[in-house]
C-alpha cells in the first residue's frame, strides 16, 4: 500500500517570501501522480498543481512550483511571492495511474498548516 | 457547471439518528468518490463508485452505505450515527482512470454525533 508522509505540521512564511512544504512517499509503483491540494478556512479542497511521475520536468503553476524527486520519493512545494490568500492547509496527495475501483483513489498526506505573516 | 455539490453543509446528529449525505456532479463523471477528514489527518475513502449501479468498499466503510442510481448522484447514508462518526465528509468525481486523473471536490459536510 502507498503511504504519503508530511512531517512538518506547520510552517510559517513572511508575506512575499518563499516557502518549501515538504512530502515523501512511499510506493513500489513506477506510474503515478502526485498533486497538492489546498484547503482553506472554508473546506474546499482546491488543487494546487499535479505531477506525473513520468515527466522528469518539474510542474509549475504560476507561483507555485514542485521539486520531484523520484528516486528519493520525495516531491515538494514551493510557494514564491507568498501572498496572505495562502494561508491554508496543504495536502499531498498520490493516486496510481495503473489501478481503477478503490486504486483509483486518492492516499493523502496528514497536512501541513501554512500561515503568512503580513 | 456547478461543479460538485454537497448538501447539508453541517449538521448535528444524536447518538443513533440516520441521515442522508447528498453529493450531485454535473460532469459527467463516472468515478465518484466519499471521503472523510478527522480533526488533524488527510482524507480516507469511505466508498466509491465506477458507475450508476455499481459502487464498492473503500477503507473506512463501517457505519455507512451508498447508492449510485444515476450517473450524477452519490448519497451516503448513516443508519445509527455514533460519536466516532463525526468528522468532515467530501464527496469527489473523476473521469474514468486513463481518461483523466483529477478528482474533483464539493464543499464538504461537517458533521457533528453527540
Amino acid at each position: 500500500a502507498q503511504t504519503v508522509t508530511q512531517s512538518q505540521p506547520e510552517m510559517s512564511v513572511q508575506e512575499a517570501e518563499t516557502v518549501t512544504l515538504s512530502c515523501t512517499y512511499d510506493t513500489s509503483e513506477s506510474d503515478y501522480y502526485l498533486f497538492w491540494y489546498k484547503q482553506p478556512p472554508s473546506r474546499q479542497m482546491i488543487l494546487v498543481i499535479r505531477q506525473e511521475a513520468y515527466k522528469q520536468q518539474n510542474a509549475t503553476e504560476n507561483r507555485f512550483s514542485v521539486n520531484f524527486q523520484k528516486a528519493a520519493k520525495s516531491f515538494s512545494l514551493k510557494i514564491s511571492d507568498s501572498q496572505l490568500g495562502d494561508a491554508a492547509m496543504y495536502f499531498c496527495a498520490y493516486r496510481s495511474a495503473l489501478e481503477t475501483g478503490a486504486n483509483s483513489k486518492l492516499t493523502f498526506g496528514k497536512g501541513i498548516t501554512l500561515s503568512v505573516r503580513p | 457547471n456547478a461543479g460538485v455539490t454537497q448538501t447539508p453543509k453541517f449538521r448535528i446528529l444524536k447518538i443513533g439518528q440516520s441521515m442522508t449525505l447528498q453529493c450531485t456532479q454535473d460532469m459527467n463523471h463516472n468515478y465518484m468518490y466519499w471521503y472523510r477528514q478527522d480533526p488533524g489527518m488527510g482524507l480516507k475513502l469511505i466508498y466509491y463508485s465506477v458507475g450508476a449501479g455499481i459502487t464498492d468498499k473503500g477503507e473506512v466503510p463501517n457505519g455507512y452505505n451508498v447508492s449510485r442510481s444515476t450517473t450524477e448522484d452519490f448519497p451516503l447514508r448513516l443508519e445509527l450515527a455514533a460519536p466516532s462518526q463525526t468528522s468532515v465528509y467530501f464527496c469527489a468525481s473523476s473521469y474514468t482512470p486513463g481518461v483523466g486523473y483529477e478528482q474533483y471536490f464539493g464543499p464538504g459536510t461537517r458533521l457533528t454525533v453527540t
